[in-house]
């Protein structure tokens, strides 16, 4: 079974201040990681996925194997950034259909204080 | 392309009603998900379709919800009679398999 767990439900920072959202996940074979963004009354969108190992809107996240995390981090919290942010899992589905399942966390609510 | 379409944006409606949630994918892809919004529960996967196929329903809460694609380009989810626990935003996705996953902005459904 696959399973993300965000631990905290709401994160307040200051402007300026580092940012980490934490994600760890179960899952027995080779996953992928994802972290998606909901702003405000808007539709979820991909921020970044592991395999790009890409820098989106100052974020990065790391996927860790032995500690089964995939944390969200940036160094300068914007005001802009304030949002509910899911990680998520994705392990291939063995109904023979080939498509990619994907699991996600109860999400984290990013405040970010002017 | 327009993104995932989803239709009714907002539904309210009493208790014991039929409610029927529309969701056009993005042209091309072959995979549809129906996902739940509730702040206790966050974002819940209800079904998925690949080629028009349900392949795990396990996420369906009770017999009072059912999903179809009659074809690529259309999916419902209905639920029959309708509950206040029913209450949430309710999102439909798309993608090519191993693709990424775009998200419709979701019908926000109240049962009173």
């Amino acid at each position: 079974a696959q399973r993300v767990t965000q631990p905290e439900k709401l994160l307040s920072v200051f402007k300026g201040a580092p940012v980490e959202l934490k994600c760890n996940y179960s899952y027995s074979g080779s996953p992928e990681l994802f972290w998606y963004v909901q702003y405000s009354r808007q539709r979820l969108q991909l921020l970044l996925r592991h395999i790009s190992r890409e820098s989106i809107k100052g974020f990065t996240a790391d996927l860790n194997k032995g500690e089964t995390s995939f944390h969200l981090k940036k160094p300068f919290a914007q005001e802009e950034d304030s949002a509910m942010y899911y990680c998520a899992l994705s392990g291939r589905g063995y109904s023979g259909a080939g498509s990619y399942q994907l699991t996600f966390g109860k999400g984290t609510k990013l405040s970010v204080i002017p | 392309d327009a993104g995932v379409i989803q239709s009714p944006r907002h539904e309210v409606t009493e208790m014991g009603q039929e409610v029927t949630l529309r969701c056009k994918p993005i042209s091309g892809h072959n995979s549809l998900f129906w996902y739940r919004q509730t702040m206790m529960r966050g974002l819940e996967l209800l079904i998925y379709f690949n080629n028009n196929v349900p392949i795990d329903d396990s996420g369906m809460p009770e017999d009072r919800f059912s999903a179809k694609m009659p074809n690529a380009s259309f999916s419902t989810l209905k639920i029959q009679p309708s509950e206040p626990r029913d209450s949430a935003v309710y999102f439909c996705a798309s993608n090519w398999v191993g693709g990424e996953l775009f998200f419709g902005e979701g019908s926000r459904l109240t049962v009173l």
